[in-house]
C-alpha cells in the first residue's frame, strides 16, 4: 500500500516556467488537499477537493490550479511560477469520515530562481 | 474564525525528562483535534486525535493529549522523552464548517542528552 505519493521530490524552476506537481493515492480517499509549508508559517492550505470533479481554493490560491478528473490524482499547477512559490508542498487525502485523520505524502521541494 | 495556536517555536528537554508541547484552538462546535509529527526531509505523520470521549488520548510512540475544554486546549505529553523525539510537531484541528485542516505554526522539539 503507497499511501499518498508526490512527484517529483525536487524540483528547480526558473521565474515565469510552469509546471505540475503530482499527487496520487491509492486508498480510495474522496478528500485531497494541496498545501505549502514555509518556515514559521506552519501549513497552509492551497486548494482542496472533496471528490472527483469538485474543487474549491483555500487559504492561499493565487497562483495555483488544480483539477480532480479521478479519485486517485490531484495535481497542483503552477502557472507562472515566481520566487514566492519556493516552499515546500504537501498533499493530503483523507476519507470523508470525519473523524478521520489525513495522511501526507513525503513532500515536493520547490525552488524558483 | 477557526484557529490553531502553538506559542512556542522551540521546545528543549533533557532524555529522560516529560515533555509537553502546548496547543490551543478556537472552533465553533465540537472540535477534532489532531497532532501530527515531521522528521527532518519527511512528510507529517499522525499520532493521534481528539474526537470524542475520553480527555486524555492515547497515540503512537508514546505520545499522548490532553483535551480540556475550558481552556480551549490540546497540549501534547510524553512522560519520558528520548532524543529519537526530536522532530517538528503541528497542532491541527478539523474545520467544522468544509472538513478542512487547519494547522498551527509547529513547535520544534530538542531532546539532548
Amino acid at each position: 500500500n503507497a499511501g499518498v505519493t508526490q512527484t517529483p521530490k525536487f524540483q528547480v524552476l526558473k521565474t515565469g516556467q510552469s509546471m505540475t506537481l503530482q499527487c496520487a493515492q491509492d486508498m480510495n480517499h474522496e478528500y485531497m488537499s494541496w498545501y505549502r509549508q514555509d518556515p514559521g508559517m506552519g501549513l497552509r492550505l492551497i486548494h482542496y477537493s472533496v471528490g472527483a470533479g469538485i474543487t474549491d481554493q483555500g487559504e492561499v490560491p493565487n497562483g495555483y490550479n488544480v483539477s480532480r478528473s479521478t479519485t486517485e490524482d490531484f495535481p497542483l499547477r503552477l502557472l507562472s511560477a515566481a520566487p514566492s512559490q519556493t516552499s515546500v508542498y504537501f498533499c493530503a487525502s483523507r476519507s470523508r469520515r470525519e473523524n478521520t485523520e489525513a495522511f501526507f505524502g513525503q513532500g515536493t521541494r520547490l525552488t524558483v530562481v | 474564525a477557526q484557529s490553531v495556536a502553538q506559542p512556542e517555536d522551540q521546545v528543549n528537554v533533557a532524555e529522560g525528562n516529560p515533555l509537553t508541547v502546548k496547543c490551543t484552538y478556537s472552533v465553533s462546535g465540537n472540535p477534532y483535534l489532531f497532532w501530527y509529527v515531521q522528521y527532518p526531509n519527511r512528510g507529517l505523520q499522525f499520532l493521534l486525535k481528539y474526537i470524542t470521549g475520553d480527555n486524555l488520548v492515547k497515540g503512537s510512540y508514546g505520545f499522548e493529549a490532553e483535551f480540556n475544554k475550558s481552556q480551549t486546549s490540546f497540549h501534547l505529553k510524553k512522560p519520558s522523552a528520548l532524543v529519537s523525539d526530536s522532530a517538528l510537531y503541528f497542532c491541527a484541528v478539523r474545520d467544522t464548517l468544509g472538513g478542512k485542516l487547519i494547522f498551527g505554526q509547529g513547535t520544534e522539539l530538542s531532546v539532548k542528552p
